[in-house]
């Protein structure tokens, strides 16, 4: 099993860009889940999803969307990136809400 | 969320036995006290959780304090890729949605 997938490892962008941040897992996961790390911060949670067609907001959901049409795939997007963006980008899955989560290797976005 | 205290940095030698604190004093009896940690350049990854017993596996051990307000999680005999941010959370199984990460405890192994 590959695991957590994330593409791209580092993007740079300018104000107003929009981009998506790819998140995969082979492991049949239901829960999948996006957060933020800013430096010298623990993570937050941006949104997440319990199962294919189903997503919710977390602490911080604004400036970004996702959608699950897929139990595989749960990519996030920024629509307008905005310097406050910039940050490091880590998805999660696991089997269901409670069980252990897997993180991904992370996307470093810096935003200029 | 109930809250949970960590010192902000340890250090110790390699091959020698680590205890990382957690205070939690506002725990309730349905929370769980989860250990996740986070090598440098990497996503978090999981440690050890538990409820109210001393908890064992292949990467630590997991001492809960008689009353729950506090935990300790013990690395037998450190070695210098256990050098990383140890987070410890609390989840309550009625509604796990997300994990409330704190700033957890850098720890440094010194060879």
């Amino acid at each position: 099993n590959a695991g957590v997938t994330q593409t791209p490892k580092f993007q740079v962008l300018k104000t107003g860009q929009s981009m998506t941040l790819q998140c995969a897992q082979d492991m049949n996961h239901e829960y999948m889940s996006w957060y933020r790390q800013d430096p010298g911060m623990g993570l937050r949670l941006i949104h997440y999803s319990v199962g294919a067609g189903i997503t919710d907001q977390g602490e911080v959901p604004n400036g970004y969307n996702v959608s699950r049409s897929t139990t595989e795939d749960f990519p996030l997007r920024l629509l307008s990136a905005a310097p406050s963006q910039t940050s490091v980008y880590f998805c999660a899955s696991s089997l269901g809400v409670w069980e252990t989560q897997y993180f991904g290797p992370g996307t470093r976005l810096l935003v200029l | 969320d109930a809250k949970t205290t960590q010192p902000n940095s340890m250090e110790s030698n390699e091959e020698e036995p680590v205890h990382l604190p957690c205070n939690h004093s506002t725990i309730s009896g349905t929370d769980y006290i989860h250990w996740y940690r986070q090598l440098p350049s990497q996503g978090p990854e999981y440690v050890i959780h538990g409820l109210t017993s001393n908890v064992n596996n292949r990467m630590a051990s997991l001492a809960i304090a008689e009353d729950r307000k506090s935990s300790t999680l013990i690395l037998h005999r450190a070695t210098l890729r256990d050098a990383a941010v140890y987070y410890c959370i609390l989840r309550d199984r009625r509604g796990a949605q997300k994990l409330v990460f704190g700033q957890g405890t850098r720890l440094t192994i010194n060879p």
